[in-house]
């Protein structure tokens, strides 16, 4: 079955940088557009970036535009979010999700468990 | 950037009953639009895409329906397993964005 397996979160500095990443197995990673999505501690769902399948495409909100970096690679079935200069507002749990059709769709199915990142001093 | 506004905030339903829960976009967004369930503790699950369309695993007592700015989601007899809370999501534009949710509790 699909499963999205999120990984690299953890506690930083403000200013700080992270890594994230997500392992993906069950389905074809290579054929399917990916996001990341976040949820502040007892907030909403707030979309962050998204990855077209092939890499070529990438969109970003604006709240990490400059700051985050959305990246894929096909060969190890892995999606990954490079953080920068992270805020105490970025903190969150980050969701990767996959897009839910093969053809660009923008909806999520399924969602990875999370990780937590935490900004704070 | 769609502005996604869901009502209510929180929603006390008995077991049994009916379930009504809305969403209004700041503009249209054609039938592109989903909706999710978020148990406790648990990542969000795709509920309905293309404003009516079922996902797998998700009983007939779920139906949403809606257009352009207005939607909802109805929960027919509502269960133990459905108090939840539910976002709306618009994907017809860029950015992506979300409802701010509705809880659903047991009255």
């Amino acid at each position: 079955q699909v499963q999205l397996v999120e990984s690299g979160g953890g506690v930083v500095q403000p200013g700080g940088s992270l890594r994230l990443s997500c392992a993906a197995s069950g389905f074809s990673f290579g054929t399917y557009g990916m996001h990341w999505v976040r949820q502040a501690p007892g907030k909403g769902l707030e979309w962050v970036a998204f990855i077209r399948y092939d890499g070529r495409d990438k969109y970003y909100a604006d709240s990490v535009k400059g700051r985050f970096t959305i990246s894929r690679d096909n060969s190890k079935n892995t999606l990954y979010l490079q953080m920068n200069s992270l805020r105490p507002e970025d903190t969150a749990v980050f969701y990767c999700a996959k897009d839910h059709a093969a053809r660009p769709s923008n909806y999520f199915d399924p969602w990875g468990q999370g990780t937590l990142v935490t900004v704070s001093s | 950037e769609i502005v996604m506004t869901q009502s209510p905030a929180t929603l006390s339903v008995s077991p049994g009953e009916r379930a009504t829960l809305s969403c209004r976009a700041s503009q249209s967004v054609g039938s592109n639009l989903a909706w999710y369930q978020q148990r406790p503790g648990q990542a969000p699950r795709l509920l309905i895409y293309g404003a009516s369309t079922r996902a797998t695993g998700f009983p007939a007592r779920f139906s949403g329906s809606g257009s352009g700015t207005e939607f909802t989601l109805t929960i027919s007899s509502l269960q133990s397993e459905d108090f939840a809370v539910y976002y709306c999501q618009q994907y017809n534009n860029w950015p992506i964005t979300f409802g701010q949710g509705t809880r659903l509790e047991i009255k």
